[in-house]
């Protein structure tokens, strides 16, 4: 089937740790995206990337950090500079930047 | 930047009715998206609907981008409409700016 896999799904990690976060499609789209969202609150931009080996800052890139090497792959990098880690992270992809995107299942990170 | 403002926060129905949920926007747009989260946290794209009228069986959706607005419509709802509705607009920056969503439960 086409689609984002997200992966894992679930995420326990302790205080101070780097953890890398999954996004994988396979819908041959060129733009992905990262988004952050808080209980009971909307999503938040991280990082966006509108091509291979290109990407840009999202409102609230700061303590993340992600790769862009192969068109249907996009990680993301929660480092220990991420004051408040523990969140629901979400994965997008469209066609073209600014197209209908397409979101994965999300990853739930828990911070310890 | 862009502001996104959707309302009513929250909404309580009961099967079988019908709603009316609003995005209003700050700047002009070049794209707006309707999502479905549902209970567990997966995002349903429902339209792309940068202008016009749409329809999708029960859900309808409106974007009149001159007066920065949209509307989602969901007619006779149904239990498994639960969840929260997000707007999505794209003005110009090759990236979607997200509502505040509309918390959506809809009783038995």
């Amino acid at each position: 089937d086409g689609g984002i896999t997200q992966s894992p799904k679930y995420l326990f990690r302790k205080e101070g740790q780097n953890v890398t976060l999954s996004c994988e499609q396979n819908l041959n789209h060129d733009a992905m995206y990262w988004y952050r969202q808080d209980p009971g609150q909307g999503l938040r931009l991280i990082y966006y990337s509108q091509i291979v080996n290109d990407f840009q800052k999202g409102d609230i890139a700061e303590g993340y950090s992600v790769s862009r090497e192969k068109k249907e792959s996009f990680p993301l990098t929660v480092t220990s500079a991420q004051k408040n880690p523990t969140a629901f992270y979400l994965c997008a992809s469209s066609i073209a930047a600014s197209d209908k995107a397409f979101f994965g299942q999300g990853t739930r990170l828990t911070v310890v | 930047g862009i502001q996104v403002e959707q309302s009513p926060p929250d909404l309580i129905l009961q099967e079988g009715a019908n709603s009316t949920l609003r995005c209003n926007f700050s700047d002009s747009v070049n794209n707006l998206q309707w999502f479905h989260q549902n209970p567990w946290g997966q995002l349903i794209n429902l339209f792309y609907i940068p202008s016009g009228t749409k329809q999708n069986g029960r859900l309808s959706a409106t974007t009149v981008a001159t007066e920065r607005y949209s509307l989602l419509y969901i007619s006779s709802s149904q239990t498994t409409d639960s969840g929260v509705y997000f707007c999505a607009v794209e003005p110009g920056t090759y990236k979607y700016i997200f509502g505040t969503g509309t918390r959506l439960k809809v009783l038995a």
